[in-house]
């Protein structure tokens, strides 16, 4: 059983772009979380999805910020006209059902020129 | 707000010896806490999970403790070991099954 994937591992883009970080959960899990690290912090809860739904979305930037889990194919976390402070390690993680164990992702580093 | 601090920020011990890493949390109000090891650049492992109803959890040499009405937990280490080095991150389990992350404890141990 493969772990959680994502991809691509390593991002760099220039300000003002797109950047979309993709998740594949571990096969049966259909609870998905994206946490956030930035440069010398701990990580933060961004936001959990269910298949082809929201559940929350409290740590999630209002502007420039959205993420998705369809019904076939990986979660993705979508960052509209990157800024320099977008760049971080992006974490995501996934669960069977809630309050069981979170699996994490080798997570995707975001670097922003 | 749930806040997780954890105590020491940084420790370095010989090999063998047995530690204990200090995890506090400020909302008693939980459903359950883990327990994960990240190395430099790599993702998170996870090692131990407490559901709220729990009092402690084992995995090899690794031990758990969960005093909820206190809002402590402790990750107690057994004859520790070069590759236990890391940092080990407290994560508390609230509404929404979000994870509240502490800062982290970052351990080596020495040969």
């Amino acid at each position: 059983n493969a772990g959680v994937m994502q991809n691509p591992r390593h991002l760099v883009r220039r300000r003002g772009q797109e950047a979309r970080l993709r998740c594949s959960p571990m096969k049966g899990h259909s609870h998905v979380y994206w946490y956030r690290q930035l440069p010398e912090e701990g990580l933060k809860f961004m936001v959990y999805l269910q298949k082809e739904n929201i559940i929350d979305e409290s740590g999630m930037p209002k502007e420039r910020f959205s993420a998705e889990f369809p019904k076939e194919g990986p979660s993705i976390l979508r960052i509209q006209q990157v800024v320099r402070g977008d760049s971080a390690a992006y974490f995501c993680a996934s669960s069977p059902q809630t309050s069981e164990t979170q699996y994490f992702g080798p997570g995707t580093r975001l670097l922003v020129l | 707000k749930q806040e997780v601090t954890q105590i020491p920020a940084a420790l370095s011990v010989p090999e063998g010896e047995n530690l204990v890493l200090n995890c506090s949390f400020t909302d008693s109000a939980i459903y359950n806490l883990q327990w994960f090891r990240q190395d430099p650049g790599k993702g998170l492992t996870s090692l131990l999970l407490i559901q709220s109803s729990q009092r402690e959890q084992t995995s090899g040499r690794l031990n758990a403790s969960l005093d909820k009405s206190s809002g402590r937990s402790t990750l107690y280490i057994a004859a520790s070991q070069p590759g236990d080095s890391a940092t080990y991150l407290c994560a508390v389990g609230g509404g929404g099954n979000k994870l509240t992350f502490g800062t982290g404890t970052q351990l080596k141990v020495e040969l």
